[in-house]
């Protein structure tokens, strides 16, 4: 069925590192999708999105990237900090879906000082 | 500007019992969504409100349960008689425009609603 996943469940960095958490989904028909941080006791809180016809999009302090060839989804967050630190979701949504997220489960980032 | 609230942020019932937990979007937001996290579970889509109407209801488990929103502001979502297995947490979001239309891309969501049944 439907499912969009993480490779790894906790992912540990030292502060100032570049981290990576990667995401991978099976719905070709997919065309839009969205990371969010969730920290400690907090709602779901959205970084960043990107659509389909892109491969590449930047904020600030993250990028991601999407792979439609391979069907994967990267999050990559530069001069990672102690306040980076939360579970990062991925969630996929076809715009004809009008707002029905799938949601992946969640890789635990740990920043140490 | 108020984000989205959530209430009762916590919630202990038994097995049987009624539980209604209660969301108010940022105000002007005409979609309002409710989400679940149930134990070592992702979080899933239970169901989406444009205005007072329900769009999609295709993600709610079973006819325990039952969503409103009379008048298109606040919405509920109770659940009667709950179950073990409904224990986890709630989350409301709410949009101006569904994710993924263009010049959208963000969900709002609430602190959540954790319901432990025992």
């Amino acid at each position: 069925g439907e499912s969009v996943g993480l490779h790894l469940p906790t992912l540990s960095v030292q502060e100032g590192d570049n981290s990576i958490i990667n995401c991978a989904y099976s719905n070709s028909a997919s065309d839009y999708f969205i990371w969010y941080k969730q920290e400690s006791g907090k709602g779901p809180q959205f970084i960043i999105d990107i659509r389909s016809n892109m491969d590449k999009r930047q904020g600030q302090r993250v990028t991601v990237l999407l792979n439609k060839t391979v069907k994967h989804l990267s999050l990559q967050i530069a001069a990672t900090q102690p306040g980076d630190s939360a579970v990062y979701f991925c969630a996929e949504n076809q715009v004809t879906s009008y707002g029905k997220l799938t949601f992946g489960q969640g890789t635990i980032l740990t920043v140490h000082p | 500007e108020a984000g989205v609230t959530q209430f009762p942020s916590h919630s202990v019932i038994e097995k049987g019992q009624t539980v209604t937990l209660r969301c108010d979007p940022i105000s002007g937001h005409d979609n309002l969504y409710w989400y679940r996290r149930v134990m070592g579970k992702e979080i899933k889509f239970l169901l989406h409100f444009v205005k007072e109407s329900k769009q999609d209801e295709s993600g709610m488990p079973n006819n325990r349960f039952l969503a409103e929103r009379t008048g298109g502001t606040y919405s509920t979502l109770k659940v009667q008689p709950a179950e073990l297995e409904d224990s986890g947490v709630y989350f409301c979001a709410s949009s101006h425009l569904p994710p993924g239309l263009a010049g959208a891309g963000e969900l709002f969501f609430g602190e959540g609603s954790r319901l432990t049944v025992l």
